[in-house]
């Protein structure tokens, strides 16, 4: 079992549309968590930290449930810009900053 | 303020040959990690350095290498190619998380390794 899992998708909405993603992790020690998005052929670039009071930045809400043991990103009022991976992603400190990813949601938005 | 840049950006070699992919870090960062990422997957941890010394290792062979120079850049060295090495290499860094601060890693634009 991977220790950071995602549906792969791809998901296709219309534009407009409210679009969620669900990502689990198998390792209680998990300290830190992120959503990352990946353009076509391009570098992962951060999109939002989660913490446990869960964030906010515009349509996009981060939550994360420690006892279910997974992190959730939700996309309001999408727009065509929106269409990407949407990458998971966990730290655990004592291991000095490793980065453990999901393979990827692929989202995308239709006009 | 320059973010992370890695070379070359695209590179085509044959099996068992030998590559070597570099990275500069962010200004202000001084630990630097390695990733590869296949087609369709999450990119996986190679290994990261800091203080020019292999501070952490992902489940790779020894056949991949790395290092890092005072001035903080680092490269990645790969030998006895592979077809599976084939793969979008990527470098992150990232301040010392001994400083306190997050663990956020700012990723370059990678360097795309075909093994034909």
């Amino acid at each position: 079992r991977k220790e950071v899992e995602q549906d792969p998708g791809p998901f296709n909405v219309p534009e407009g549309a409210t679009v969620a993603f669900n990502c689990t992790y198998s390792n209680s020690a998990s300290q830190s968590f992120f959503w990352y998005r990946q353009d076509c052929r391009k570098e992962p670039k951060l999109l939002m930290s989660v913490y446990s009071s869960g964030n906010e930045d515009g349509r996009f809400t981060a939550q994360l449930n420690r006892a279910s043991q997974y992190i959730s990103l939700l996309i309001r009022d999408s727009k065509l810009s929106d269409s990407a991976t949407y990458l998971c992603a966990v730290t655990r400190y004592s291991s000095a900053s490793k980065i453990i990813f999901g393979s990827g949601t692929r989202l995308s938005i239709r006009p | 303020d320059a973010g992370v840049t890695q070379s070359p950006t695209h590179l085509i070699k044959t099996r068992g040959q030998q590559v070597t992919l570099r990275c500069s870090p962010k200004s202000g960062h001084d630990t630097v990690s390695w990733y590869q990422q296949a087609l369709g997957q999450g990119p996986q941890f190679i290994f990261q350095y800091y203080e020019e010394e292999e501070r952490q290792r992902g489940n790779f062979p020894d056949r991949f290498s790395g290092h890092q120079f005072p001035n903080y850049s680092s490269e990645l060295n790969v030998n006895a190619l592979l077809l599976g090495d084939s793969a979008l290499y990527l470098c992150a860094s990232s301040p010392n998380p001994g400083t306190g601060g997050q663990d956020t890693q700012y990723f370059g634009p990678g360097t795309r390794l075909t093994v034909l």
